[in-house]
Parts: structure tokens; sequence; C-alpha cells
């Protein structure tokens, strides 16, 4: 699995759009780009994920540059509650990978009021 | 539906001792999994099961053992626990399906050994 690159802190003002980046240039192919959350002492929650394409959900938006090398998750209107590790995973999708998902450090968000 | 969950929430263990850690899903997935949690560190994968009967190792399988006799339950086990053992454990699951594969993890297992 490719390895990603992120920043090892942010800040954000309520309200206001959480832009998390990632860095993936080894990314192969067939891989995806999955974006997981963990809020202070509970499981790691899934927020996103995509192959090519931008996608969005009731969470959040992802972005990927169109040579797939790096990745832009975005939390349109951050909120308190967001405040949490963001852990960017890129890995091949099901199958004869079976779904093993390898953590890095991650970005530690800090929403303030 | 209650999704993954962990049996115990919190254990100590002194060392040498053993004991079972359970993991229940009722989302009918195929593939379990088991990861550590250490202070500041990302998880990392102990065991993982593409279906009953099945298991395989992952990242770091030493001083552990697994079982999956039945779909929905995935055991971790420590013969004889070590500090070193400290940690937090999620148990997850997933439907396996290609192309696609969101993880459902459980709330953890506290762990010390003293």
């Amino acid at each position: 699995d490719a390895k990603t690159t992120q920043p090892p802190s942010m800040d954000c003002a309520e309200g206001r759009a959480a832009n998390l980046p990632c860095n993936h240039s080894t990314i192969s192919g067939n891989e995806y780009v999955y974006w997981y959350r963990q809020i202070h002492s509970q499981g790691p929650q899934y927020i996103i994920h995509g192959l090519k394409n931008n996608e969005t959900n009731e969470m959040a938006s992802l972005i990927i540059t169109e040579d797939r090398k790096s990745s832009t998750l975005i939390l349109p209107h951050a909120t308190l509650r967001d405040t949490a590790v963001y852990y960017c995973i890129v890995r091949v999708g099901g199958g004869t990978s079976y779904g093993k998902l390898t953590f890095g450090q991650g970005t530690i968000l800090t929403v303030h009021p | 539906n209650a999704g993954v969950t962990q049996t115990p929430k919190f254990r100590v263990l002194k060392t040498g001792q053993s004991m079972t850690l359970l993991c229940a899903q009722d989302m009918n997935h195929e593939y379990m999994y088991w990861y550590r949690q250490d202070p500041g560190m990302g998880l990392r994968l102990i065991h993982y099961s593409v279906g009953e009967g099945t298991t395989a190792k992952g990242e770091v399988p030493d001083g552990y053992n697994v079982s999956r006799l039945k779909k929905q339950n995935f055991l971790l086990g420590l013969e004889s626990a070590a500090p070193s053992q400290t940690s937090v454990y999620f148990c997850a699951s997933s439907n396996g399906r290609a192309g696609y594969n969101e993880q459902f993890f459980g709330p953890g297992t506290r762990l010390t050994v003293l």
C-alpha cells in the first residue's frame, strides 16, 4: 500500500471549512484513498473514500488531484465535535488485500470556538 | 442493530495472566480485524479473519492468538500477558466487497498489564 504524508496538526475556526491535505505520491492505479477519523478515546470512524473522481457525502467532500498524487478532505462547516485525529489511508480496495488498513500518525484537527 | 461490540471495556492483568477479548458484530460481515493502539500512535493490525474458521497474521501478531468459530464473533487471546501488551484494543468488521471496504470499529478495550 502507498505511503501517505499528512501535517501533524491543524486548527480551524468553528463554522469555517476545514481542509485537510494528504500526499500519496506513490499511489498505484488500483489504490483507493480512504479517510477515517478518531475522536478522543473512541474507535475510528469511516468518513469517505474515492478512487479518481471527487466524492461527497453527508460528512465531507474528498478532492483528488488529476494525477492522484494528493488529496484534500473538506469538512464544509466544522463544529467543535469535529475535533479529532484524521487519517488518510491509501490501499487497494477489497478482494485479495482483505481490507487491511494501515494507519499512520494522522492529522490532529482542533476546531476552535 | 448494535454494530460492533467489545467485551470487556477495561481490564487490568498481572504479568503472566491470560485473558480473552470478545468482539461481536451483527452486520453479517465476512471480514473481522483486531488492532492495537499505543499512546500517540496509529492503529496496528494484530490478526484478521476473512471468514468463519479462517484467521491470518497482521503486522504485530506475536503474543496473541485468535479464533473465529462463528461468523459474528472474533476472539483475541493473550496466553501470557506482558507489560508491552498494555494498549487499547480495537475490533473492526467489514463486508469485504471489492473496491469498497468501510470498516466499522468497536469502542475499544483498555488493557493494562502490571
